[in-house]
């Protein structure tokens, strides 16, 4: 199995607080992703990471934060928690090579009451 | 741009019946494709990729998916289901830098006894 730790892997808050998500790899993989993970939704990015400091958004980037300051952490902070970010977040790693998969981490699961 | 479309969020078949598990593509370039598999309160799991190798692409657990340009399909098969293939499956297309991944919406498999 490809070394992804998320941390919490649960974790609920209140609505307005802000919340931290962390990812960590042991893989040396360049990109780095964060996508959430709703009913009816499939996955959806974030925002992801193509190495230390560089970082671009993705389809349902509003409310979140992100940051990669070692190339083996990159977390995901939700500035003002609202309900509809109570969600399933997985982080992924790729190589960033020409046919190379995603590897993903086993999700945190964040509830916003 | 690249997307996926999976037919039938839910699909229920009998213990050692054929499992067929539909993904259609689009794809401005020559597509990657992926099939993952998620049990309950884990992550995404690899079961095969596309790479442009061979049409005909067989993964872990007895499953394989054929390729086919003509028609924009990759769709999944198994030939006998097993009660533990119960799961949710997502089609994934990435353009082959390794750099994005687009996810579908995924299908919940049953399996019934």
């Amino acid at each position: 199995d490809a070394g992804i730790t998320q941390s919490p892997r649960h974790k609920v808050t209140e609505t307005g607080t802000p919340v931290t998500l962390r990812c960590h790899q042991t893989e040396n993989h360049r990109y780095m992703y964060w996508y959430r993970q709703d009913p009816g939704h499939g996955l959806r990015l974030i925002h992801y990471s193509y190495g230390v400091k560089d970082t671009d958004k993705g389809e349902v980037s509003d409310g979140y934060s992100v940051s990669r300051s070692k190339t083996e952490d990159f977390l995901l902070t939700l500035e003002s928690a609202t309900s509809s970010q109570t969600s399933v977040y997985f982080c992924a790693i790729s190589a960033g090579l020409q046919n190379t998969e995603a590897f993903f981490g086993q999700g945190t699961r964040l509830t916003v009451v | 741009a690249q997307s996926v479309t999976q037919l039938g969020s839910h699909v229920s078949v009998s213990e050692g019946a054929l499992v067929l598990l539909r993904c259609n593509y689009s794809s401005s370039v020559p597509p990657y494709l992926f099939w993952y598999v998620q049990y309950p309160n884990q992550g995404l799991q690899l079961l095969l990729k596309y790479t442009s190798a061979a049409t005909l692409v067989k993964g872990i657990n007895g499953f394989e998916a054929e390729f086919k340009k003509s028609e924009t399909s990759f769709h999944l098969t198994k030939p006998s289901a097993h009660m533990s293939d119960a799961a949710e499956y997502f089609c994934a297309v990435s353009d082959g830098s390794g750099n994005q991944f687009y996810f579908g919406t995924g299908t919940s498999l049953t399996v019934i006894p």
